[in-house]
């Protein structure tokens, strides 16, 4: 069975700087990877994904994120942040067919 | 598109009382699912439909809660009776066959609280 692992509950940033999240999986075959965001009160929104190819994925809003096979990660990042990027971030993995497992999440906090 | 669409955005009930939450998936998308989420949990899948057909339930908690699909564009999930740890918010997402890696769709959610 699939699972990932979001190490960081809570993260707060400055305004324009850097944000990196991280995102452990764990998965036999191949892993179908995605980061989605919730912005409070709703649902989730794709940012990106990844299936194969390119280990460096663009997203949308600003975002990207790595593949790493030899660490089994997948992390999402932004060069700088806005106000708007407050949110509450989540990793999944996918089997290939139905089931997507999600992470706890990371909740962003964006200060001034 | 409109996507996902999900009805009411917000339940407030009494323990005891049936409710039911509706969900019309993405025109197009042939499959379907209701998760749960919670502070405690996280994101639990509830239910899958495949072209109509619930093909994955084990994630239901129990006979209180059931989930129709009665055609490709209307999906109901009822809870009764409703109790106060169902409280949370349900979430309806969808996907079409032609997407690869299980990319689904997410709508808006019904934040239920039973008191």
């Amino acid at each position: 069975a699939q699972s990932v692992t979001q190490p960081d509950i809570h993260i707060t940033v400055s305004e324009g700087a850097s944000l990196e999240l991280r995102c452990n999986y764990s998965y036999g075959a191949t892993p179908y990877l995605f980061w989605y965001v919730q912005s409070p009160g709703q649902g989730l929104q794709l940012l990106l994904k990844y299936f194969s190819g390119d280990t460096l994925v663009q997203g949308i809003k600003g975002f990207e994120a790595e593949f790493k096979r030899s660490q089994s990660s997948f992390n999402l990042r932004k060069p700088s942040v806005h106000w708007s990027d407050a949110a509450e971030y989540f990793c999944a993995v996918g089997d290939g067919d139905y089931k997507l497992s999600f992470g706890a999440g990371t909740t962003v906090t964006v200060r001034a | 598109d409109a996507g996902v669409i999900q009805s009411p955005r917000h339940e407030v009930t009494e323990m005891g009382q049936e409710v039911t939450l509706r969900c019309k998936p993405i025109s197009g998308h042939n499959s379907l699912f209701w998760y749960r989420q919670t502070m405690m949990r996280g994101l639990e899948l509830l239910i899958y439909f495949n072209n109509n057909v619930p093909i994955d339930d084990s994630g239901m908690p129990e006979d209180r809660f059931s989930a129709k699909m009665p055609n490709a564009s209307f999906s109901t999930l009822k809870i009764q009776p409703s109790e106060p740890r169902d409280s949370a918010v349900y979430f309806c997402a969808s996907s079409s066959p032609g997407l690869a890696g299980t990319e689904q769709f997410f709508g808006p959610g019904t934040r239920l609280t039973v008191l």
